[in-house]
């Protein structure tokens, strides 16, 4: 079974400050792909980033990095330079493939971060 | 905005009664699904929807049954309500076609329901 941890439950930091969000999965796949998602305090689930297991570069969107290194099996997100905006809850999830013929096509998620920036 | 819509955004019942939440997909997607957020179990999937066919299952309770009709539109049926039904109800759609890789999943706003 397919599985998601996200072992920080609340990070708090300084405006300004970098910070990384931890993300660590399983699955039995080979092909599988991978998630972050925000929620911001209105409650909307904010799409950010997709990642198939076959591309392990990293991926930069202005202040977000993500580092994805199949060999620990982690997919961490770094904001840069952070901003209270940038506060809410942050999930990464974990899909199999459509067709690899075992599991849901549904999200696993993990049970998120909650990240606050403080002025 | 990402184009999923979702009614109604709360919804309050009592236990035992019956509701109905609603999902329109984004313009052009085919797949739809169902998702339950609480404080206890996170962020659950529950089904699957493509073209009108249950496409994959989750931890959905046999109290709770889905739909998605021609125009694409799903609808969520709950029944039997009880207090631990309480959650936020995500709807979510993606492309999804018959070939290719998994698509992104766009979610809608969500459906508040509380349970007394």
């Amino acid at each position: 079974a397919q599985k998601v941890t996200q072992a920080q439950t609340e990070i708090s930091v300084v405006e300004k400050e970098d910070v990384t969000l931890d993300c660590v999965y399983e699955t039995r796949d080979t092909t599988y792909y991978l998630f972050w998602y925000k929620q911001p305090p209105s409650g909307e689930l904010v799409f950010l980033i997709r990642r198939n297991s076959f591309d392990e570069q990293n991926e930069i969107s202005g202040r977000y990095s993500w580092n994805f290194q199949k060999s620990t099996s982690s997919f961490n997100f770094t904001i840069t330079a952070s901003q209270v905006v940038d506060s809410a809850v942050y999930f990464c999830a974990l899909s199999e493939a459509l067709f690899s013929g075992g599991g849901a096509d549904g999200l696993t998620f993990g049970k998120g971060t909650h990240l606050i920036i403080q002025p | 905005d990402s184009g999923v819509t979702q009614t109604p955004k709360h919804l309050i019942t009592a236990t035992g009664q019956r509701v109905t939440l609603r999902c329109s997909p984004r313009s052009g997607d085919l797949s739809v699904y169902w998702y339950q957020q609480s404080l206890d179990q996170g962020l659950q999937f529950l089904i699957q929807y493509y073209n009108g066919e249950e496409r994959a299952k989750g931890n959905i309770l046999e109290r709770f049954s889905a739909q998605q009709f021609p125009d694409l539109h799903s609808e969520l049926n709950l029944s039997s309500l009880e207090l631990g039904d309480s959650a936020l109800y995500f709807c979510a759609s993606s492309a999804t076609g018959t070939s290719g890789p998994t698509d992104t999943q766009y979610f809608g706003p969500g459906t508040r329901l509380t349970v007394l």
